[in-house]
Protein backbone atom coordinates (compact mmCIF):
# COMPACT_ATOMS: atom_id res chain seq x y z
CA UNK A 1 0.00 0.00 0.00
CA UNK A 2 1.20 3.67 -0.74
CA UNK A 3 1.85 5.30 2.30
CA UNK A 4 3.47 8.98 3.16
CA UNK A 5 4.85 9.42 6.55
CA UNK A 6 6.03 13.20 7.70
CA UNK A 7 8.60 13.70 10.35
CA UNK A 8 8.09 15.84 12.96
CA UNK A 9 4.36 16.21 13.46
CA UNK A 10 5.33 19.54 15.02
CA UNK A 11 8.35 21.72 15.07
CA UNK A 12 9.36 25.09 16.75
CA UNK A 13 11.86 27.56 15.82
CA UNK A 14 14.08 30.39 16.86
CA UNK A 15 13.71 32.90 13.59
CA UNK A 16 17.22 32.34 11.78
CA UNK A 17 17.40 28.40 13.31
CA UNK A 18 17.33 26.39 9.90
CA UNK A 19 16.05 23.09 10.22
CA UNK A 20 14.96 20.48 7.61
CA UNK A 21 11.36 18.91 7.71
CA UNK A 22 11.17 15.25 6.35
CA UNK A 23 8.65 13.12 4.66
CA UNK A 24 9.44 9.67 3.98
CA UNK A 25 7.15 7.32 1.37
CA UNK A 26 6.62 3.70 -0.17
CA UNK A 27 5.63 4.22 -3.39
CA UNK A 28 5.61 0.83 -6.30
CA UNK A 29 6.99 3.11 -9.07
CA UNK A 30 7.55 6.69 -7.58
CA UNK A 31 6.47 9.16 -10.55
CA UNK A 32 6.76 12.60 -8.17
CA UNK A 33 6.70 14.29 -5.63
CA UNK A 34 4.72 17.33 -4.19
CA UNK A 35 5.22 19.92 -1.29
CA UNK A 36 2.81 22.50 0.10
CA UNK A 37 2.40 24.75 2.00
CA UNK A 38 -1.19 25.40 4.30
CA UNK A 39 -1.88 28.26 6.25
CA UNK A 40 -4.67 27.78 8.83
CA UNK A 41 -8.18 28.01 6.92
CA UNK A 42 -6.98 28.36 3.93
CA UNK A 43 -6.36 25.55 0.73
CA UNK A 44 -2.45 24.22 0.09
CA UNK A 45 -0.88 26.09 -1.32
CA UNK A 46 1.74 24.38 -4.33
CA UNK A 47 5.65 25.31 -3.20
CA UNK A 48 7.66 22.35 -5.16
CA UNK A 49 7.56 19.49 -7.83
CA UNK A 50 10.48 16.51 -7.69
CA UNK A 51 10.31 13.85 -10.35
CA UNK A 52 13.59 11.98 -9.88
CA UNK A 53 16.05 11.29 -7.22
CA UNK A 54 19.24 13.45 -7.05
CA UNK A 55 16.95 16.17 -7.90
CA UNK A 56 16.62 19.85 -5.79
CA UNK A 57 14.37 22.53 -6.20
CA UNK A 58 14.82 26.04 -4.72
CA UNK A 59 11.93 29.07 -3.43
CA UNK A 60 12.67 31.72 -1.28
CA UNK A 61 14.12 30.23 2.47
CA UNK A 62 13.25 26.83 1.18
CA UNK A 63 14.77 23.83 -0.60
CA UNK A 64 13.56 20.71 -1.39
CA UNK A 65 15.61 17.67 -1.96
CA UNK A 66 14.80 13.97 -3.17
CA UNK A 67 15.88 10.44 -2.67
CA UNK A 68 14.72 7.23 -3.39
CA UNK A 69 13.27 6.73 -0.04
CA UNK A 70 12.37 10.16 1.39
CA UNK A 71 12.44 14.22 0.21
CA UNK A 72 13.33 16.79 2.63
CA UNK A 73 12.25 20.23 3.00
CA UNK A 74 15.23 22.76 4.18
CA UNK A 75 14.01 25.69 5.40
CA UNK A 76 17.27 28.23 6.03
CA UNK A 77 17.09 31.54 8.58
CA UNK A 78 13.34 30.71 8.87
CA UNK A 79 11.26 34.16 9.37
CA UNK A 80 7.73 34.28 11.34
CA UNK A 81 5.82 34.42 8.16
CA UNK A 82 6.87 30.90 7.19
CA UNK A 83 5.14 29.41 9.96
CA UNK A 84 2.41 27.22 8.51
CA UNK A 85 1.78 23.71 8.09
CA UNK A 86 4.04 21.55 5.36
CA UNK A 87 2.27 18.48 3.73
CA UNK A 88 4.18 16.78 1.03
CA UNK A 89 2.34 14.07 -1.05
CA UNK A 90 2.64 12.00 -4.14
CA UNK A 91 0.96 10.87 -7.25
CA UNK A 92 -0.66 8.02 -7.38
CA UNK A 93 -1.72 7.18 -11.23
CA UNK A 94 -5.83 6.74 -12.03
CA UNK A 95 -7.67 6.98 -15.19
CA UNK A 96 -5.77 9.33 -16.73
CA UNK A 97 -5.21 11.34 -13.79
CA UNK A 98 -3.20 11.69 -10.59
CA UNK A 99 -4.65 11.24 -6.89
CA UNK A 100 -2.83 12.38 -4.16
CA UNK A 101 -1.72 10.15 -1.20
CA UNK A 102 -0.79 12.95 1.45
CA UNK A 103 1.40 12.64 4.63
CA UNK A 104 0.26 14.52 7.84
CA UNK A 105 2.18 17.34 8.06
CA UNK A 106 4.74 19.10 9.68
CA UNK A 107 3.28 22.02 11.63
CA UNK A 108 6.05 24.66 11.89
CA UNK A 109 5.80 27.61 14.23
CA UNK A 110 8.66 30.59 13.87
CA UNK A 111 8.89 32.05 16.56
CA UNK A 112 11.20 35.72 16.89
CA UNK B 1 -5.38 34.97 -12.81
CA UNK B 2 -8.23 33.65 -11.17
CA UNK B 3 -7.71 30.35 -9.17
CA UNK B 4 -9.73 27.59 -8.02
CA UNK B 5 -13.16 28.49 -6.29
CA UNK B 6 -15.17 27.30 -3.97
CA UNK B 7 -18.70 28.12 -2.31
CA UNK B 8 -19.94 28.56 0.14
CA UNK B 9 -17.08 28.85 2.80
CA UNK B 10 -19.13 27.33 5.74
CA UNK B 11 -21.64 25.37 5.59
CA UNK B 12 -23.67 24.29 8.93
CA UNK B 13 -26.12 22.11 8.56
CA UNK B 14 -28.37 19.85 10.66
CA UNK B 15 -27.76 15.98 10.85
CA UNK B 16 -29.95 14.33 8.10
CA UNK B 17 -30.24 17.15 5.19
CA UNK B 18 -28.82 17.33 2.07
CA UNK B 19 -26.01 19.91 1.12
CA UNK B 20 -24.46 21.05 -2.23
CA UNK B 21 -20.68 21.84 -2.52
CA UNK B 22 -19.69 23.65 -5.76
CA UNK B 23 -16.00 24.07 -7.11
CA UNK B 24 -15.04 26.15 -9.74
CA UNK B 25 -11.41 25.05 -11.14
CA UNK B 26 -8.90 27.12 -12.97
CA UNK B 27 -9.87 28.08 -16.57
CA UNK B 28 -8.26 24.79 -18.97
CA UNK B 29 -7.52 23.25 -16.59
CA UNK B 30 -9.24 19.62 -17.70
CA UNK B 31 -8.91 17.65 -14.53
CA UNK B 32 -10.60 17.91 -11.22
CA UNK B 33 -10.32 16.70 -7.77
CA UNK B 34 -12.29 16.25 -4.59
CA UNK B 35 -10.61 16.02 -1.39
CA UNK B 36 -11.40 16.00 2.09
CA UNK B 37 -9.62 16.97 4.97
CA UNK B 38 -10.60 16.29 8.74
CA UNK B 39 -8.60 16.68 12.26
CA UNK B 40 -6.64 13.40 12.80
CA UNK B 41 -7.54 11.95 9.25
CA UNK B 42 -5.15 14.08 7.11
CA UNK B 43 -6.41 14.80 3.56
CA UNK B 44 -8.04 12.16 1.72
CA UNK B 45 -8.75 11.60 -1.78
CA UNK B 46 -12.93 11.45 -2.94
CA UNK B 47 -13.16 11.69 -6.16
CA UNK B 48 -11.39 12.68 -9.67
CA UNK B 49 -12.81 14.01 -13.11
CA UNK B 50 -11.58 14.21 -16.19
CA UNK B 51 -13.41 16.46 -18.62
CA UNK B 52 -17.21 15.64 -17.74
CA UNK B 53 -16.23 11.59 -16.86
CA UNK B 54 -15.36 10.57 -13.47
CA UNK B 55 -12.90 7.91 -14.14
CA UNK B 56 -11.92 7.36 -9.81
CA UNK B 57 -14.42 7.31 -7.62
CA UNK B 58 -13.18 4.82 -5.37
CA UNK B 59 -12.62 7.72 -2.29
CA UNK B 60 -16.36 8.29 -1.99
CA UNK B 61 -17.30 7.47 1.38
CA UNK B 62 -20.82 5.84 1.17
CA UNK B 63 -22.92 5.99 -1.48
CA UNK B 64 -24.42 9.51 0.00
CA UNK B 65 -21.89 10.86 -1.42
CA UNK B 66 -21.92 12.20 -5.15
CA UNK B 67 -20.16 14.16 -7.89
CA UNK B 68 -21.06 15.47 -11.16
CA UNK B 69 -19.48 18.01 -13.27
CA UNK B 70 -20.35 20.11 -16.23
CA UNK B 71 -19.17 21.52 -19.30
CA UNK B 72 -15.55 20.41 -18.25
CA UNK B 73 -15.90 23.23 -16.06
CA UNK B 74 -17.99 23.68 -12.60
CA UNK B 75 -18.43 20.63 -10.41
CA UNK B 76 -21.02 19.92 -7.53
CA UNK B 77 -20.45 17.54 -4.25
CA UNK B 78 -23.28 16.55 -3.19
CA UNK B 79 -24.50 14.80 0.10
CA UNK B 80 -27.35 13.04 1.15
CA UNK B 81 -28.55 12.41 4.59
CA UNK B 82 -25.85 14.08 6.33
CA UNK B 83 -24.19 12.61 9.31
CA UNK B 84 -22.25 13.90 12.13
CA UNK B 85 -18.77 12.06 10.77
CA UNK B 86 -19.28 14.20 7.56
CA UNK B 87 -17.97 17.21 9.36
CA UNK B 88 -14.98 17.91 7.45
CA UNK B 89 -13.27 21.05 5.61
CA UNK B 90 -13.83 19.45 1.63
CA UNK B 91 -11.28 20.87 -1.20
CA UNK B 92 -11.57 20.72 -4.85
CA UNK B 93 -8.35 21.28 -7.05
CA UNK B 94 -7.47 21.39 -10.58
CA UNK B 95 -4.70 20.23 -12.96
CA UNK B 96 -4.12 20.51 -16.67
CA UNK B 97 -3.08 16.80 -16.07
CA UNK B 98 -2.08 16.67 -20.20
CA UNK B 99 -0.47 13.20 -20.30
CA UNK B 100 1.45 10.80 -18.29
CA UNK B 101 3.53 13.13 -16.22
CA UNK B 102 1.73 14.38 -12.89
CA UNK B 103 0.96 17.81 -13.05
CA UNK B 104 1.00 19.77 -10.05
CA UNK B 105 -3.03 20.42 -8.34
CA UNK B 106 -3.76 23.61 -7.35
CA UNK B 107 -6.35 23.96 -4.27
CA UNK B 108 -9.52 26.40 -3.99
CA UNK B 109 -9.89 27.72 -0.18
CA UNK B 110 -12.38 25.08 0.98
CA UNK B 111 -15.80 24.35 2.36
CA UNK B 112 -15.79 24.06 5.85
CA UNK B 113 -18.91 21.46 6.58
CA UNK B 114 -20.46 21.23 10.10
CA UNK B 115 -22.82 18.99 10.68
CA UNK B 116 -24.96 19.45 13.99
Amino acid sequence: EDQVTQSPEALRLQEGESSSLNCSYTVSGLRGLFWYRQDPGKGPEFLFTLYSAGEEKEKERLKATLTKKESFLHITAPKPEDSATYLCAVPILTGGGNKLTFGTGTQLKVEL
Amino acid sequence: GAGVSQSPSNKVTEKGKDVELRCDPISGHTALYWYRQSLGQGLEFLIYFQGNSAPDKSGLPSDRFSAERTGGSVSTLTIQRTQQEDSAVYLCASSPDLGASPYEQYFGPGTRLTVT
